[in-house]
């Protein structure tokens, strides 16, 4: 069965701080994804992977690095973490032959 | 044009009735036009998927249809469940689009007992 994890469900970070969320998949899928879902905006485009060291950036990325050392872990990386980057951070990989994404359960942050 | 535009924001009906969502898009490339499916606490999971070749999809309750003229899809819900409960997005996306899902705004459906 098809698992996405990360690292936490619940995190609290205070302004300034570095902040890393990790995802990881079991199923050697080459293309993973980081969302940010906010209420009444869906799910927004934070940096997309299609292999190991291979990234791209999505629609809002400021603010966020990624790293992507190994084909079943990708990172998000908040360098200075701000009030407004509280929300709920998905994770996601894609299987190449039915185009399905499968998601982790998120990760929801808040910043103090 | 990369837009993808869901409605309503908030559904509610009465158990046993049919829900409906629609999207609407605009960049006539796009070619695969999945639902997901999201409970509170959960990741969103794909639900029922079209693809511009057939009009309609149907799994079980589920049933997308697809009006390529009208660019417009939709997901019906018959005989709606308290269990369907959820918030459902659809997205769209296109060949040669870095796997790129756009996503909609998503809808919080409600169904009463």
């Amino acid at each position: 069965d098809v698992k996405v994890t990360q690292s936490s469900r619940y995190l609290v970070k205070r302004t300034g701080e570095k902040v890393f969320l990790e995802c990881v998949q079991d199923m050697d899928h080459e293309n993973m994804f980081w969302y940010r879902q906010d209420p009444g905006l869906g799910l927004r485009l934070i940096y997309f992977s299609y292999d190991v060291k291979m990234k791209e950036k999505g629609d809002i990325p400021e603010g966020y690095s990624v790293s992507r050392e190994k084909k079943e872990r990708f990172s998000l990386i908040l360098e200075s973490a701000s009030t407004n980057q509280t929300s709920m951070y998905l994770c996601a990989s894609r299987n190449p032959w039915t185009d399905t994404q499968y998601f982790g359960p998120g990760t929801r942050l808040t910043v103090l | 044009q990369q837009q993808v535009k869901q409605s309503p924001q908030s559904l509610i009906v009465q158990k046993g009735g049919i829900s409906i969502i629609n999207c609407a898009y605009e960049n006539t490339a796009f070619d695969y036009f999945p639902w997901y499916q999201q409970f509170p606490g959960k990741g969103p999971a794909l639900l029922i998927a079209i693809r511009p070749d057939v009009s309609e999809k149907k799994e079980g309750r589920f049933t997308i249809s697809f009006n390529k003229s009208a660019k417009q899809f939709s997901l019906h819900i018959m005989d709606s469940q308290p269990g369907d409960s959820a918030t459902y997005f659809c997205a769209a996306s296109q060949l040669d689009s870095n796997y790129q899902l756009i996503w909609g705004a998503g809808t919080k459906l409600i169904i009463k007992p």
